[in-house]
């Protein structure tokens, strides 16, 4: 049972326009949701996060936006540059564990 | 921002050997860190948590004699696979948190991985 789930394997936009990845999640008990981007052979790196305490997040160019209610979350890049090119996976976690569940991640390719 | 060491990188071994990956924090204190193995094109999942000084909490499915993992100090923890098969060649990664910095113990930051093939 995935509790995480990023629904679109992969994402191909302009350089310099939005890119816009999406992330849903079935677990209630999450409070916590971060938004990481990996390279080939490397670890994820940390971008932005989110508790559920709010619905938005601004870092720069990165934006994350959190609906509870629909158990959703996005991540917007804007705007984007050809080395945002990478696998992008969103977490979430319970306060309480503090373990990170991923979602299958999202491949961007920003073209230029 | 905080760094996360994981060594070797990349190792190659025969099947039936034991690999020892070392992962540490580098300029914080961890209290806790994570186990994670990533087939390719998938996700990252969970194989155990880890605090230092005590026995590591193992996700269902993971067998805890195969995966030997050891958090002695608060910089640094190691996973070993035991008694290795061509079934266990995956991208092993760790990551490290601490409660010190909000409470919480995100954000986790994670280590560049390690690479196993099991010939």
């Amino acid at each position: 049972d995935q509790q995480v789930k990023q629904n679109s394997p992969s994402l191909s936009v302009q350089e310099g326009r939005i890119s816009i990845l999406n992330c849903d999640y079935t677990n209630s008990m999450f409070d916590y949701f971060l938004w990481y981007k990996k390279y080939p052979a490397e670890g994820p790196t940390f971008l932005i996060s989110i508790s559920s305490i709010k619905d938005k997040n601004e870092d720069g160019r990165f934006t994350v936006f959190l609906n509870k209610s629909a158990k959703h979350l996005s991540l917007h890049i804007v705007p984007s540059q050809p080395g945002d090119s990478a696998v992008y996976f969103c977490a979430a976690s319970v306060a309480a564990g503090n373990k990170l569940t991923f979602g299958g991640g999202t491949r961007v390719l920003v073209k230029p | 921002g905080a760094v996360v060491s994981q060594h070797p990188s990349w190792v190659i071994c025969k099947s039936g050997t034991s690999v020892k990956i070392e992962c540490r924090s580098l300029d914080f204190q961890a209290t806790t860190m994570f186990w994670y193995r990533q087939f390719p094109k998938q996700s990252l999942m969970l194989m155990a948590t880890s605090n230092e000084g005590s026995k590591a909490t193992y996700e269902q499915g993971v067998e805890k004699d195969k995966f030997l993992i050891n958090h002695a100090s608060l910089t640094l923890s190691t996973l070993t696979v035991t008694s290795a098969h061509p079934e266990d060649s995956s991208f092993y990664i760790c990551s490290a948190g601490s409660l010190k910095w909000t409470g919480n113990l995100q954000p986790q930051h994670f280590g560049d991985g390690t690479r196993l093939s099991i010939l």
